[in-house]
């Protein structure tokens, strides 16, 4: 499976933008790039994901490199809520086989300062 | 109820007893999934269901035994366990196995279970 490197922590101040990094310099032309948060004692939820080009939607925007290497997930304002272990993770396009399953990292821990 | 529902939320047990966890999902998907997340380790995917049949055992101890009725329900049957798998079991669920849209995975809130 293609990995995925992400800081262990990062510290952002309420109602600023966070842009979370993530590389991935082995990614295969048809992988695609997603992204989970766990929030405190609750399990992982789904925040985004894309292929080629920039995604948004309603949690946060997904900004894509030209050569796919690297992404980085925006928060556009972060809240308190928004404190959480973020997830990159990429998944191969299987229709029914183990590559598509979703292998978790470490993944960046989020603080969010009041 | 809406989502992905796990019970119990919390539960004890000793090496020797027998004990279940359940997972439910209220969203019509068609897979379903068992994680464990271990301190200071990553999530690590145990099982895979799709449409009631099981197709990935990550070389889980048989002391681990999953069940899926239909593809609603998932359980996962514990027996003779060690304290080492005291973890979050997290239950997932997804409309499929794709990456692309609808192949994203919704999680429970997962039961605390330790092993004495």
């Amino acid at each position: 499976d293609a990995k995925t490197t992400q800081p262990n922590s990062m510290e952002s101040n309420e109602e600023e933008p966070v842009h979370l990094p993530c590389n991935h310099s082995t990614i295969s032309g048809t992988d695609y790039i997603h992204w989970y948060r766990q929030l405190p004692s609750q399990g992982p939820e789904y925040v985004i994901h894309g292929l080629t080009s920039n995604v948004n939607n309603r949690m946060a925007s997904l900004a894509i490199a030209e050569d796919r290497k690297s992404s980085t997930l925006i928060l556009h304002r972060a809240t308190l809520r928004d404190a959480a272990v973020y997830y990159c993770i990429l998944r191969a396009p299987n229709y029914g086989g183990s590559q598509g399953n979703l292998i978790f990292g470490k993944g960046t821990k989020l603080s969010v300062k009041p | 109820e809406t989502g992905v529902t796990q019970t119990p939320r919390h539960l004890v047990m000793g090496m020797t007893n027998k004990k279940s966890l359940k997972c439910e999902q209220h969203l019509g998907h068609n897979a379903m999934y068992w994680y464990k997340q271990s301190a200071k380790k990553p999530l690590e995917l145990m099982f895979v269901y799709n449409f009631k049949e099981q197709t990935e055992n990550n070389s889980v101890p048989s002391r681990f035994s999953p069940e899926c009725p239909n593809s609603s329900h998932l359980f996962l049957h514990l027996h003779t366990l060690q304290p080492e798998d005291s973890a979050l079991y997290l239950c997932a669920s997804s409309q499929d196995r794709a990456a692309r849209p609808g192949g994203e995975q919704f999680f429970g809130p997962g039961t605390r279970l330790t092993v004495l």
